[in-house]
Parts: C-alpha cells; sequence; structure tokens
C-alpha cells in the first residue's frame, strides 16, 4: 500500500526558478511530515519538517506548504541553484522516535545553469 | 564530524552467500532503524531498535534477514542465502530517542549506505 505519493517523478528548473514538489498522504494518523536531500552515493539528511498543526515552514529557501484538509504537503524551493540538484523524497511518521518514516517515490530534481 | 558510519560501502556477493552490514550509529543515540532503497526508489523500512532491545521488525522481508544490536550501540543486518531481489542499497538511521516531556521532532540521521549487489 502506497501511503505517502510523490509528483512529480523528475524535475527540471532554470538556476533561480522555483522548484515545487507535491506529496499526497493517505493515513489521518500521520503526525511529522519531514523532507529529506539525497545525493548520489550519500544518505538522506533532513531538509525541513513539518507538524501538521502549522499550514506553512520557511527555513532560507525552503518552504514547505501543509494543507490537513487535503492531505497534501509540498516543497517549494525559491531561487534555485545548480547545488540543490538533488533527489528529494517527502516522507511521513506516526508518533514519536521509534516510528519509522514512510517515504515517498522520490523527486530527481535537475538546476540548469 | 561523528555521524553515522556503515560498512563496508559495497559489497558483492554471489547468490546464496551470506553477508553482514555493519552499522556505527552516532554516539549516544538510542534509537537505530535499518531501511532498505531498491534502485530510484524511496528507502523503505526493515526494523527498528531502542538500545539493544528490536522493538518492530515488521518490515523484514523474510526470515532470510536478521538484525542485531547486542549492546545497543553497533547493529548489524545479517542476510543469509542471499538473492539477486537483495539487490539494494541498505540505510542505517539513528535518532536521539524520545524523552518524556521531550520534543516530539525526534530527527534520524542517515548513513551513507551499503550497496549490496548479488550476481
Amino acid at each position: 500500500q502506497q501511503q505517502v505519493k510523490q509528483s512529480p517523478q523528475s524535475l527540471i528548473v532554470q538556476k533561480g526558478g522555483i522548484s515545487i514538489i507535491n506529496c499526497a498522504y493517505e493515513n489521518t494518523a500521520f503526525d511529522y511530515f519531514p523532507w529529506y536531500q539525497q545525493f548520489p552515493g550519500k544518505g538522506p539528511a533532513l531538509l525541513i519538517a513539518i507538524r501538521p498543526d502549522v499550514s506553512e515552514k520557511k527555513e532560507g529557501r525552503f518552504t514547505i506548504s501543509f494543507n490537513k484538509s487535503a492531505k497534501q504537503f509540498s516543497l517549494h524551493i525559491m531561487d534555485s541553484q545548480p547545488g540543490d540538484s538533488a533527489t528529494y523524497f517527502c516522507a511521513a511518521r506516526r508518533g514519536p522516535s521509534g516510528s519509522r518514516l514512510t517515504f515517498g517515490e522520490g523527486t530527481q530534481l535537475t538546476v540548469n545553469p | 564530524g561523528a555521524g553515522v558510519s556503515q560498512s563496508p560501502r559495497y559489497k558483492v556477493a554471489k547468490r546464496g552467500q551470506d553477508v553482514a552490514l555493519r552499522c556505527d550509529p552516532i554516539s549516544g543515540h538510542v534509537s537505530l532503524f535499518w531501511y532498505q532503497q531498491a534502485l530510484g526508489q524511496g528507502p523503505e523500512f526493515l526494523t527498528y531498535f531502542q538500545n539493544e532491545a528490536q522493538l518492530d521488525k515488521s518490515g523484514l522481508p523474510s526470515d532470510r534477514f536478521f538484525a542485531e544490536r547486542p549492546e545497543g550501540s553497533v547493529s548489524t543486518l545479517k542476510i543469509q542465502r542471499t538473492q539477486k531481489e537483495d539487490s539494494a542499497v541498505y540505510l542505517c538511521a539513528s535518532s536521539l530517542g524520545y524523552k518524556r516531556g521531550g520534543p516530539r521532532t525526534d530527527t534520524q540521521y542517515f548513513g551513507p549506505g551499503t550497496r549490496l549487489t548479488v550476481l
């Protein structure tokens, strides 16, 4: 059962543009939604995370928008840079530490110079 | 920096061989997770330890997969009689662990993974 669906599968943007990646979830018990960034040959690294009691969280050029009623959340990367080229995964977790992360399928982002 | 380390980074095994993958979590981290990442896919949960106790092994795909963390620090994921479908990157993650009254956002820090190829 695919509990977290992510789109698009791949995304190409120009330097300075806005990258938008979307995720939808099914389990309403999820209460923590992180985004991870993964470079080739590396493990995923936490980028930004949100809890469902807020609709938006911004950290630098990265913003999460959260729509609880639609069970959707998205990552916006402003002023995209070639160094942002990586694979991005949304994830969801139910409960505190010790709970597994359920990941989306990933989005391969390419930012052209 | 003392991040999560994994060894070996690459492992090639012939079908039917046993393999052992090692994870060194961040010092002091109570929680340890193993995930399997197939090519072009997101990581999928395998198992979870809190200290030395394996509290969730529901993601292990078969009884050929076994994980341990005997002293509550280093963990080993063992795969017996490897099959071609076991080829994947195996990721280990650790986190501080939940403390009553503490923050509920407990970040999982991932290691670089071990890429297993079964021929």
